[in-house]
């Protein structure tokens, strides 16, 4: 079966960097999402990756490795907005979106 | 306004009615999809359509019905409520089936 697991909560500190990890299982693959969404809203779009390695965008970065079917989203120098779920989703060989029930991220001052 | 929006943001609803979630996007995108996000499981797929006309069950299809007649609606009809449709439910679009979803504000749905 199709599957993506990612831990269900982490706690980090304000200025920090944490790592979310993500890891999938997908007839096929054409890339993987990350949103994040903020309680009680709509999840917003953060990355895209369907090559191996880093893409980074500002304080946030997103890795892939396709071998492993492994990602990851580095977040540094947190800020209290960022406490917020991240969700991972990766796309099959269909083009179907397979999501994870996301990492609740709490940021502590 | 542009964008993609829901409709009713909030809906309470008896067992066995017939309910409709409204959802219309002003960027023409192809692709357009029904999530539910219930606690503890991550957003699953009811349906999506890549093109009017043109609409394909996803993973929980069972007791809705969709209809994309227009490019830029995609409503969503449960057809006899039950308790166990009570979640929230979000609309996404997409320019293709590999780009970045847009997601409307969600309606939370309960039945009673």
């Amino acid at each position: 079966g199709q599957n993506i697991d990612q831990p269900t909560e982490m706690t980090a500190t304000e200025g920090a960097i944490v790592q979310i990890n993500c890891t999938y299982q997908t007839s096929g693959f054409n890339g993987l999402f990350w949103y994040q969404q903020h309680a009680g809203e709509a999840p917003t779009f953060l990355s895209y990756n369907v090559l191996d390695g880093l893409e980074e965008k500002g304080r946030f970065s997103s890795f892939l490795s396709r071998s492993k079917g492994y990602s990851y989203l580095l977040l540094k120098e947190l800020q209290m907005k960022d406490s917020a779920s991240y969700l991972c989703a990766a796309l099959d060989s269909n083009y179907q979106l397979i999501w994870g029930a996301g990492t609740k991220l709490i940021i502590k001052p | 306004d542009a964008g993609i929006t829901q409709s009713p943001r909030y809906k309470i609803t008896e067992t066995g009615r017939q309910v409709t979630l409204m959802c219309h996007q002003t960027w023409s995108h192809s692709y357009m999809f029904w999530y539910r996000q219930d606690l503890g499981h991550g957003l699953r797929l009811i349906y999506y359509s890549a093109a009017a006309d043109i609409t394909d069950k996803g993973e929980v299809p069972d007791g809705y019905v969709v209809s994309r007649s227009k490019t830029e609606n995609f409503p969503l009809t449960l057809e006899s409520a039950t308790r166990s449709q009570t979640s929230v439910y979000f609309c996404a679009s997409s320019r293709t089936e590999n780009t970045e979803a847009f997601f409307g504000q969600g309606t939370r749905l309960t039945v009673v």
